[in-house]
């Protein structure tokens, strides 16, 4: 079965340093998104990609957090410098192409966060 | 905007059932979703709502009263697998064909022999 793949799956870095996650979609979902889930809190969404476009960065921090997404592939979200608020679960999901059964994320395994 | 309520912790004994409640403001609505979580992992999928009444998939089935606001999700047979965090989500009305997710805090379900 296909799955989203993230990595890595655990990271420790310290304040004002940088910090890159990765996520590849199930092949064929053309909408991906990323979330922050802070522990004991809901998923929070932080911005959408369909295909290599962004169509919903609203709730992203754009000072220090940015994505890109530059095939319609695979994606990268990036926290630069990280703040100690930034511990958390990031999240990435897929979703098939509109038309299909679209309205079903799946989620990848997560990145879990810590910065001290 | 959303607004979603749903009860922070249930306990529940194992082979019972238990019934977790969501309410939600929103200004618009697509459809109603419950996600599992186990802990430290993923949400998994469980159910969608669009229309009002019940959808019964095994031992899990969710209703949706879209005039009140309400949702439950309705557990049967309860395993000690079952202990996780159920998610409450809602989709806004699609913009420009894009859909997306609104999560609750989540309902963590502790079930014990």
């Amino acid at each position: 079965e296909a799955e989203v793949a993230q990595s890595p799956r655990y990271k420790i870095t310290e304040k004002s340093q940088a910090v890159a996650f990765w996520c590849d979609p199930i092949s064929g979902h053309a909408t991906l998104y990323w979330y922050r889930q802070i522990l004991g809190q809901g998923p929070e969404l932080l911005v959408q990609f369909q295909d290599e476009s962004v169509v919903d960065d609203s709730q992203l921090p754009k000072d220090r957090f940015s994505a890109e997404r530059l095939k319609g592939v695979d994606s990268t979200l990036k926290i630069q410098p990280a703040e100690l608020g930034d511990s958390a679960m990031y999240l990435c999901a897929s979703s098939p192409p509109s038309g299909t059964a679209s309205y079903e994320q799946y989620f990848g395994p997560g990145t879990r966060l810590t910065v001290t | 905007g959303q607004n979603i309520d749903q009860p922070t912790e249930m306990t529940a004994t194992e082979g019972a059932i238990v019934q977790i409640n969501c309410t939600y403001q929103t200004s618009g609505f697509n459809g109603l979703f419950w996600y599992q979580q186990h802990a430290g992992e993923a949400p998994t999928f469980l159910s969608y709502n669009v229309l009002d009444g019940l959808e019964e998939k095994g031992r899990f089935s969710s209703f949706l009263s879209r005039s009140k606001g309400y949702s439950y999700l309705l557990l049967k047979e309860l395993q000690m697998k079952d202990s996780a965090s159920y998610l409450c989500a809602v989709s806004p009305p699609f913009s420009g064909g894009y859909n997306k997710l609104i999560f609750g805090a989540g309902t963590r379900l502790a079930v014990h022999p």
